[in-house]
Parts: structure tokens; C-alpha cells; sequence
């Protein structure tokens, strides 16, 4: 148990649906990130939350949102998704101000889009 | 824009082998390069690299960070089943992102 916990951990949605991921660390950490894994390709970072605030958005689209209500809760929202959509989503957390970014996942959400 | 590489993207040993993981980086303003292992689904911390502390060993693993040649290896000796997972490498790039790259999958035969 890494402390970062994500659910569901399997979803299967149709391109009309509407879902949402959960992330919630209880590390005490202040920064919170989505990633997406796709098969052989390194992780692409989605969004970073810093004490709630976004500071990242990695040209995501709109179809993806993120909500981050306190630094210990992290959403994404989905809707219209596409098939090519479909990966593994993992959430991370980190402290930050300590001079280095170690970052601590959850054990993610695997997303199919019918 | 950053980029790190790792090779092999594959490999398949026996156990008892040793194999070693290389991952050259790319970056701005480097801070550190991490290790991560990633077996079913979370990655898990091996080892951070830093200017201060180049070298690391935990047990079978320990990595290695060649600042001059921008690059990293991760060896792990006597090689078991439970060694077999994609192994990630990720930089620091002091804006408080890590870059990652593709990861080398290893699978460790009986």
C-alpha cells in the first residue's frame, strides 16, 4: 500500500458516458498529479495541482476535466471519451519545497472506451 | 523540450543473470533522475540521483548517474522471477514535473 489510493480500477464506458476517476492520498503531500499510461509509450503527465491550484495542463483535452477540491482529493473528470482514450490513468503525489520531486502512485485506473 | 530514453526497451533473462538498464535524459535544469519499478499497476521508488549522490544500492539493485555522459544504469544482480516488471526511469527537471521514458520491460525466466 503506497498511500495513494484510486478508484475504480477498472472502468469500461461507452463515448457517451460521463465518469469520474478518484484519487486521494493520505500522505500529507501537496501536490497531486494525473498521468496517462499507454501501452510502450513513456507516462504522459496530464495535470499538476499544487496546494489546489492547477499549475499544469499538458494540452489535455477538454473532454478530460480535473478537479482537485482540497490537496488531499484529486477527480478527473470524463466525457464524450474516445476509444483511443483507453489506458491506464495514474494518479501521484508529492511534497514539494523539499528539493526534490518524489512522487508517490496509486495503483490506478484502467479506463476501456467501448 | 525534455526527452529520456531507455534501452533495452526489452529484455528476457534467466535467473541468476545479471542485467543492466541504461536511461539518457535531455533536460533543461537538472535536478534528479528517479528509478521506479512497476510490477502490475502503481510504480514503486527504487532510487533518486542527484549531483550529490550519484550512486545508489539497495541489496540486488543499485544505480548509478554519470552526469557527463547525461545518463543513468540501473543493474540488478542474481536475478529473480520477482524481478520481472516494466522499470521506469524519470527526471527531475527542477519545475517540480517528472519527464519519464518509455521503460524497459524485464522478464526474469525459471
Amino acid at each position: 500500500e503506497t498511500g495513494v489510493t484510486q478508484t475504480p480500477r477498472h472502468l469500461v464506458m461507452g463515448m457517451t458516458n460521463k465518469k469520474s476517476l478518484k484519487c486521494e492520498q493520505h500522505l500529507g503531500h501537496n501536490a497531486m498529479y494525473w498521468y496517462k499510461q499507454s501501452a510502450k509509450k513513456p507516462l504522459e503527465l496530464m495535470f499538476v495541482y499544487n496546494f489546489k491550484e492547477q499549475t499544469e495542463n499538458n494540452s489535455v483535452p477538454s473532454r478530460f476535466s480535473p478537479e482537485c477540491p482540497n490537496s488531499s482529493h484529486l477527480f478527473l473528470h470524463l466525457h464524450t471519451l474516445q476509444p483511443e482514450d483507453s489506458a491506464l490513468y495514474l494518479c501521484a503525489s508529492s511534497q514539494e519545497g523539499l528539493g526534490y520531486n518524489e512522487q508517490f502512485f496509486g495503483p490506478g485506473t484502467r479506463l476501456t472506451v467501448l | 523540450e525534455d526527452k529520456v530514453v531507455q534501452s533495452p526497451l526489452s529484455l528476457v533473462v534467466h535467473e541468476g543473470d545479471t542485467v543492466t538498464l541504461n536511461c539518457s535524459y535531455e533536460v533543461t535544469n537538472f535536478r534528479s533522475l528517479l528509478w521506479y519499478k512497476q510490477e502490475k499497476k502503481a510504480p514503486t521508488f527504487l532510487f533518486m540521483l542527484t549531483s550529490s549522490g550519484i550512486e545508489k544500492k539497495s541489496g540486488r539493485l543499485s544505480s548509478i548517474l554519470d552526469k557527463k555522459e547525461l545518463s543513468s544504469i540501473l543493474n540488478i544482480t542474481a536475478t529473480q522471477t520477482g524481478d520481472s516488471a516494466i522499470y521506469l526511469c524519470a527526471v527531475d527537471d527542477d519545475d517540480y514535473k517528472l519527464s519519464f521514458g518509455a521503460g524497459t520491460t524485464v522478464t526474469v525466466r525459471a
